[in-house]
């Protein structure tokens, strides 16, 4: 069964161009979200989505954007790239739970450098 | 703001020590956590979750838990060359459903032989 897949791996830009990132969950999983991580640094939520509707945001500003597919896909496009965005971005797939959260697996994440 | 400390470390530890992680969090009403284990290069991995009070064994791993002074550990035992990586601590935010994690900045763990 396939976990989490994203794409690209890894990926090189230059200031001011932009970027998108896609993410496929795991198979039954409705909701995607999104995580920044910089290098030193713990992964930092940028968003969620869950049944293509934005569920969350973090304090990221509107550079920033995704949305979600009908087949429960996801897309983080990333505009005006500046240096600073450089980082791992992670994927993560979670379902609803009326309970305990039990957490969620990662996908292997795209780094993406720009310069 | 919700907060995660974890202590920064680098933490370096022998081959077969105990090595021992620490993390304290902000938001009190918080009712799930987890640790994370993320080797260089790669993305995070889940090995540990705790939401109860007191301590989880699950093989070489323990995580404990003290809500009332929220605070949040990782134990090791018998420590090998192979869990030397950064670890991770992760709180869910309260009253998300779909999780949403608030982490810390990690702790680098080498074990040496």
């Amino acid at each position: 069964d396939a976990g989490v897949t994203q794409s690209p791996t890894h990926l090189i830009k230059t200031r001011g161009q932009h970027v998108t990132l896609r993410c496929s969950p795991i198979s039954g999983h409705k909701s995607v979200s999104w995580y920044q991580q910089v290098l030193g640094q713990g992964p930092q939520f940028i968003f969620q989505y869950y049944e293509k509707e934005e569920r969350g945001r973090g304090n990221f500003p509107d550079r920033f954007s995704a949305r979600q597919f009908p087949n429960y896909s996801s897309e983080l496009n990333v505009n005006a790239l500046l240096l600073g965005d450089s980082a791992l971005y992670l994927c993560a797939s979670s379902d609803k739970v009326t309970g305990v959260f039990y957490g969620y697996t990662f996908g292997s994440g795209t780094r993406l450098t720009v310069v | 703001q919700k907060e995660v400390e974890q202590n920064s470390g680098p933490l370096s530890v022998p081959e077969g020590a105990i090595a021992s992680l620490n993390c304290t969090y902000s938001d009190r009403g918080s009712q799930s956590f987890f640790w994370y284990r993320q080797y260089s290069g790669k993305s995070p991995e889940l090995i540990m979750s705790i939401y109860s009070n007191g301590d989880k064994e699950d093989g070489r791993f323990t995580a404990q838990l003290n809500k009332a002074s929220q605070y949040v550990s990782l134990l090791i035992r018998d420590s090998q060359p192979s869990d030397s990586a950064t670890y991770l601590c992760a709180v869910v935010d309260r009253g998300s459903t779909l999780g949403r994690l608030y982490f810390g900045r990690g702790t680098q763990l080498t074990v040496w032989p």
